[in-house]
């Protein structure tokens, strides 16, 4: 199985703040990779797929960029709505792998 | 515009069964495979399973291969998860969501781009 190692598992950062998550995968998957923001009490929703297109809809502060096995995903200036957990997933093979997450917070 | 609705979740007991819904509308039901995925409470996400478009083929990961069961109805537009011999930790809530590219054959192109709103499974004597 495909590991998916996400740092950091936590993140205090303040409105218009730039952040960075980072997603290491244990094997090269090519740029199989989303990214996805999940709320408290609520369905994920996807943000970035193939690594880095932006989804329909989505902020354009955020970006995501990388291939192989290391990924991230960037949030160039912090909305108060951006606070919330984000995790990567890798579909480059089964079983799915999604990373630990990282849970955004306001400092 | 595409929609997942959950149901089927509730208290069981361990060693009990359940089976999960999952109705789909807003798209051709038949032409996308799903996946199942699955959140422990105050916990990371956990991928459970997939069916192909046409419920021929399937994956699931190994903790709950013998288990679990993923079919589909395209009929009624539904897909389901039978879980059986609950475990104390399969307690979770369990979401439905679509692989994005119809008649996906191949994994990496049945990436997720929509979810259900997700139903909880609560395994407890």
């Amino acid at each position: 199985d495909i590991q998916m190692t996400q740092s950091p598992s936590s993140l205090s950062a303040s409105v218009g703040d730039r952040v960075t998550i980072t997603c290491r995968a244990s094997q090269g998957i090519r740029s199989d990779l989303g990214w996805y923001q999940q709320k408290p009490g609520k369905a994920p929703k996807r943000l970035i797929y193939g690594a880095s297109s932006l989804e329909s809809g989505a902020p354009l502060r955020f970006s995501g960029s990388g291939s192989g096995t290391e990924f991230t995903l960037t949030i160039s200036s912090l909305q108060p709505e951006d606070f919330a957990t984000y995790y990567c997933l890798q579909h480059n093979s089964y079983p799915y792998t999604f990373g630990q997450g990282t849970k955004l917070e306001i400092k | 515009q595409v929609q997942l609705v959950e149901s089927g979740g509730g208290v069981v007991q361990p060693g009990r069964s359940l089976r999960l819904s999952c109705v789909a509308s807003g798209f051709t039901f038949s032409d996308f495979a799903f996946h199942w995925v699955r959140q422990a409470p105050g916990k990371g996400l956990e991928w459970v399973a997939v069916l192909s478009h046409d419920g021929k083929n399937h994956y699931y990961i190994d903790s709950v291969k013998g288990r679990f069961a993923i079919s589909r109805d395209n009929s009624k537009n539904t897909l389901f998860l039978q879980i059986n011999s609950l475990r104390p930790e399969d307690t979770a809530v369990y979401y439905c969501a679509r692989a994005e590219n119809p008649f996906v054959v191949i994994p990496a192109g049945a990436r997720i781009d929509y979810w259900g709103q997700g139903t909880l499974v609560a395994v407890s004597s």
